[in-house]
């Protein structure tokens, strides 16, 4: 595709259940970027992909979060026992360099946890 | 304190003013500073970068970087009701330093 794709678009779930949020960067990006936006605030990074490895997981909250990225392409973004707390924008960038200077974003997935 | 600090606004000026946006930041490793315009329910979008210290300037939009004072600034010249929209400012390191931080936005509205 033509930029970075996030499926769904928007999500609600109820607390304690588990979600998976997708992103399919764009083609031949090898570099991926997980973020969390909540309402007034800017993106807060949550983890960092370069091709198959997360080579930067620091900005994950805690254990209830993980991601993959199996082939180098396409990421999941998954949620355990979610909490209410969790409900925000959850945002995929991707980028052809180590550096994010150059960064495509997605649309994002609304989460809300009810 | 947060790493990135940035007036959330709103900010609202008339059509073809000049506008002003600032981040300020308190880690000196920050190297390469960039700014993004985020329209509602639409994800970033890279506007400008900077690398160190400098001006740069890309058709209406100036980007200018003082590390000494640790302050950045976006100008918007001859603004448009297009350029309605959030603007963050964002930062990060050199070494390996792939955890980009976002200011928080300021919103900016554009009167016709």
């Amino acid at each position: 595709g033509a930029g970075v794709s996030q499926t769904p678009s928007n999500k609600v779930t109820e607390k304690g259940k588990y979600v998976e949020l997708r992103c399919d960067p764009i083609s031949g990006h090898t570099a991926l970027y997980w973020y969390r936006q909540s309402l007034g605030q800017g993106p807060e990074f949550l983890i960092y992909f370069q091709g198959t490895g997360a080579a930067d997981d620091s900005g994950l909250p805690n254990d209830r979060f993980f991601a993959v990225r199996p082939e180098g392409s396409v990421s999941t973004l998954k949620i355990q026992r979610t909490e209410r707390g969790d409900s925000a924008v959850y945002l995929c960038a991707s980028s052809s360099r180590a550096v994010d200077t150059e960064a495509f974003f997605g649309q994002g997935t609304r989460l809300t946890v009810v | 304190q947060k790493e990135v600090e940035q007036d959330p606004g709103p900010l609202s000026v008339p059509e073809g003013a000049i506008v002003s946006l600032n981040c300020t930041y308190s880690n000196s490793a920050f190297q390469y500073f960039m700014w993004y315009r985020q329209y509602s329910r639409k994800g970033p979008e890279l506007l400008m970068y900077t690398y160190s210290s400098g001006n740069k300037e890309d058709g209406r939009f100036t980007a200018q970087v003082d590390k000494s004072s640790k302050y950045i600034s976006l100008f918007i010249r001859d603004s448009q009701p297009s350029d309605s929209a959030t603007y963050l400012c964002a930062m990060s390191g050199d070494t390996g330093g792939f955890k980009t931080i976002f200011g928080a936005g300021t919103r900016l509205f554009v009167k016709a």
